[in-house]
Parts: C-alpha cells; structure tokens; sequence
C-alpha cells in the first residue's frame, strides 16, 4: 500500500522549521526520503532502516518508528533551495518494491 | 563520473504504437529502477533489476509492458501498442548493489501518446 504524506503543501519563509511526515499501514523494513525539484529527477536525501541504521545527508534529519510504522522529515533554518516536492519510499521486509507516497510540495518564500 | 543517463528525453508516439526507452545506468551500479511519473504524481514502481535478472516484475502495469537488461549495464523499457493513459515520465535508476543503498535518478523519457 501506498504511504500516507502529511502534509500535502507547505509554505516557509527562510529560516523556518518544518516537518514532513509518512505513514503507512504495514510492517517497514525501511524507509527511503527523496527530494524533487519541478522538472528534475528526484535526489536521494536519506534512508533509515528497521534496527535504527541511517545512511543520509549531514545537514538533513529524520527519525523512523518502527513500532507505528511512521517517519518524519525534519527540516530546519529552510533555505530558498529546500523548495521542492518531498517523496517518501517505503519497503517492507522481503520486498524489492520501493512504494513512493504523492509527495510533500514545500515553498521556501523569502 | 557520469551520471544515470536516459533516452529520448521526450517522445510523442501515436496510440497502439511500440515504444522503447532506455537506460545507461551509472558504470559498476548493478541494481536498476523503472518507475513511472503521472502528472503531479509520486513515483510508481514498474520493475527492478539485480544485474540481468529480474526478480521483481509485479509493478509491470500490463502485459505490454516488458522490461530486460544486457551485460548489467543499459537497460531498455518496451511498451507495446501504447495507450493514452501510458503518457507519464518514465524514470530509471541505479544504485550501487543493494535495495538499501540510494538511487541514482536519470531525468526520465517523457512519454506522450496521441
């Protein structure tokens, strides 16, 4: 099943903090956070795996439940350059399917 | 090093014509990605390759759909007899070995069919 972004758009003027959040209804064995800008292909931004692995940028945060089958995607002191529409992917335990949500559209404004 | 590389960036094709597209994965990546792009949509899952094998074709939307790979490197995505709801941006991706290393994105083949 498809995860569940929240929220769907978001508005921050540079320098405020958001949170991106992503949930789904079964088991994760990961869960994978890209970053699209319109008109681009996606940008890896971070992994997190069941057991509390993280593989990701320095300056970007995220934490993931496994127990509520939940991640968020922390964003602090946004810049004009975090705009972009924000994907979460979710596996499962022996799947090789990476099922993406319908994304997180932010807005930095000056 | 070179990055995913796709090809044609944009094809226009006319309903119940075949279509290929094709992938230059990033040299030594041996997993590969198809996904699919509606407009304003998230990305949907079509295939995934580990080298030339594929052992997971359950995103493949139809029959019309096929997939295959050559000496671990391009790939190539054949749609047959292509319809309207197949316009979408088919994206590729590599990464290095495993499911949980991160993908490399192309910049897609925007499919339109007339």
């Amino acid at each position: 099943q498809q995860p569940v972004q929240s929220p769907q758009a978001v508005i921050l003027r540079e320098g405020e903090d958001a949170v991106i959040n992503c949930s789904s209804s079964k088991a994760l064995y990961s869960v994978h956070w890209y970053r699209q800008k319109h008109g681009e292909a996606p940008v890896f931004l971070m992994i997190l795996l069941k057991g509390g692995e993280q593989k990701g940028h320095d300056k970007i945060s995220a934490s993931f439940n496994e127990k509520k089958q939940q991640s968020s995607l922390y964003l602090t002191a946004s810049q004009l350059s975090y705009s972009g529409t924000y994907f979460c992917g979710t596996r499962g335990a022996g799947s090789y399917q990476l099922t993406f949500g319908k994304g997180t559209k932010l807005s930095v404004i000056p | 090093g070179a990055g995913v590389s796709q090809s044609p960036s944009n094809k226009v094709t006319e309903k119940g014509k075949d279509v290929e597209l094709r992938c230059d994965p990033i040299s030594g990546h041996t997993a590969l990605y198809w996904y699919r792009q509606r407009l304003g949509q998230g990305l949907e899952f079509l295939i995934y390759f580990q080298g030339n094998s594929a052992p997971d074709k359950s995103g493949l939307p139809s029959d019309r759909f096929s997939a295959e790979r050559t000496g671990e490197s391009v790939s190539t995505l054949t749609i047959q007899r292509t319809q309207q709801e197949d316009s979408a941006v088919y994206l590729c991706a590599s990464s290095r070995r495993q499911l949980q290393d991160e993908q490399y994105f192309g910049p897609g083949t925007r499919l339109t069919v007339t």
